[in-house]
């Protein structure tokens, strides 16, 4: 299974909602990633999770909390969001994140509308 | 400045042409990444390579560590290889993914 899935495909959600992404893999894999992309924009990363605790937080605004419950899975937790930070949310995941480069394998992403 | 670039940004191709895309990069890196993007859609890592040559049906990518230079060719292009490409770089003391801008590739039938 090489597999990284995200759920929803799809979220619509006011300013004033909360919601939450989700990503799951079954590759063993030890590091999992949080990108948000803009159209036509390369991904930005925003968080990484090595062995289930959060190793990176790229400055991203407390309205995006991350959480890591397990090793399979990764969770953003969203809270009065701003119409801007609509996007494609994509998960990845790799091997480990240290030493040697590991292959990143990401999901299909969620595409996220504020309103 | 982007540390790593790509060119051509937009490339257009008639099914069956060859097809390249070229990655320069400014840093040291441990690997470079070539992924693919179709509109609206989630990446798929194609390649990763810190030296000489993968191959993969019909995509091939080099790279070229000396002159920190690597490409991506496509063989017998075909409309369903419409997508970005994106060049990535990984390593250093910094293992986080350095993106290119990407590369929309159309071809036509």
């Amino acid at each position: 299974d090489t597999e990284v899935t995200q759920t929803p495909k799809h979220l619509v959600m006011g300013m004033t909602n909360k919601k939450s992404l989700k990503c799951e893999q079954h590759m063993g894999h030890r590091a999992m990633y949080w990108y948000k992309q803009k159209a036509k924009k390369p991904p930005e990363l925003m968080f990484v999770y090595s062995y289930e605790k959060l190793s990176i937080n790229e400055s991203v605004p407390s309205r995006f909390s991350p959480e890591c419950p397990n090793s399979s899975l990764l969770n953003l937790h969203l809270h009065a969001l701003q119409p801007e930070d609509s996007a494609l949310y994509l998960c990845a995941s790799s091997l480990t994140d240290g030493g040697p480069s590991y292959e990143q394998y990401f999901g299909p992403g969620t595409r996220l509308t504020v309103t | 400045k982007n540390e790593v670039e790509q060119s051509p940004q937009n490339l257009t191709a008639q099914e069956g042409e060859f097809i390249t895309i070229n990655c320069s990069y400014s840093v040291g890196i441990s690997a470079l990444h070539w992924l693919q993007q179709h509109p609206g859609g989630g990446i798929v890592s194609l390649f990763m390579l810190s030296s000489g040559k993968k191959k993969h049906g019909r995509l091939i990518a080099t790279i070229n560590i000396q002159e920190k230079h690597s490409s991506l060719h496509i063989t017998a292009s075909h409309p369903r290889d419409s997508a970005v490409y994106i060049c990535a770089a990984s390593g250093g003391s910094n293992y986080k993914l350095t993106f290119g801008k990407g590369t929309l590739l159309t071809v036509n039938p």
